[in-house]
């Protein structure tokens, strides 16, 4: 079956500009996590979905960082008047969302997203 | 000082060779993860244990809970393996599905 997917596959975009990036998560995955991945670190946790709402945003770096995801499916992650310390592989991952939370995250390809 | 540590950064190695990737971490888990990542590729989660050993293929997982430190072995290794390695724990509690990531082992494996 499909894994998760992300679009755009790469970004690029000037200082000051706003850009939407998106999550398909596997179908019937409740939970879902969007991760930062900056050149040469490993990735870094932003924010957290069970379902419709956002269980977790302690990730987010800011308040130009938003996350949604208003059907329990797809996921949009907004930045707002990007900075150049905003580019890195943007990671989206999956998961049915057991309450155990010791199911496994399926990752996304990412999406990397470059400011100029 | 980061929660998760992996050694080494980059590991150079020829075909057919045993390789070992080491994490350390400093807080209380429920679980560790091994994960790779190829170039331009997605995560793959290889292993998750929380006690004891693992092993797929020629792909072994070994934690010590109590030294708070895993190992991942890759048996006669091949050019494929070729990636990124990388450790990440979950914590305790309320927030077990929060994964922590070490900043991977760029694997090279020659032929």
């Amino acid at each position: 079956g499909a894994g998760v997917s992300q679009t755009p596959s790469n970004k690029v975009t000037e200082k000051g500009k706003y850009v939407e990036l998106r999550c398909d998560p596997i179908s019937g995955h409740t939970a879902l996590y969007w991760y930062r991945q900056s050149l040469g670190q490993g990735p870094e946790f932003l924010i957290y979905f069970q379902g419709t709402g956002a269980a977790d945003d302690s990730g987010l770096p800011n308040d130009r960082f938003f996350a949604v995801r208003p059907e329990g499916s797809v996921s949009t992650l907004k930045i707002q008047r990007t900075e150049r310390g905003d580019s890195a592989v943007y990671l989206c991952a999956s998961s049915f969302g057991t309450e155990s939370g010791t199911d496994t995250q399926y990752f996304g390809p990412g999406t990397r997203l470059t400011v100029l | 000082k980061n929660e998760v540590e992996q050694s080494p950064q980059n590991l150079t190695a020829q075909e057919g060779e045993f390789i070992t990737i080491n994490c350390s971490y400093s807080v209380g888990i429920s679980a560790l993860h091994w994960l790779q990542q190829h170039p331009g590729g997605g995560i793959v989660s290889l292993f998750m244990l929380s006690s004891g050993k693992k092993k797929h293929g020629r792909l072994i997982a070994t934690i010590n809970i109590q030294e708070k430190h895993s190992s991942l072995h890759i048996t006669a290794s091949h050019p494929r393996d070729s990636a990124v390695y990388i450790c990440a724990v979950r914590s305790w509690g309320g927030s077990n599905y929060k994964l922590t990531f070490g900043k991977g082992t760029l694997l090279t494996v020659n032929p």
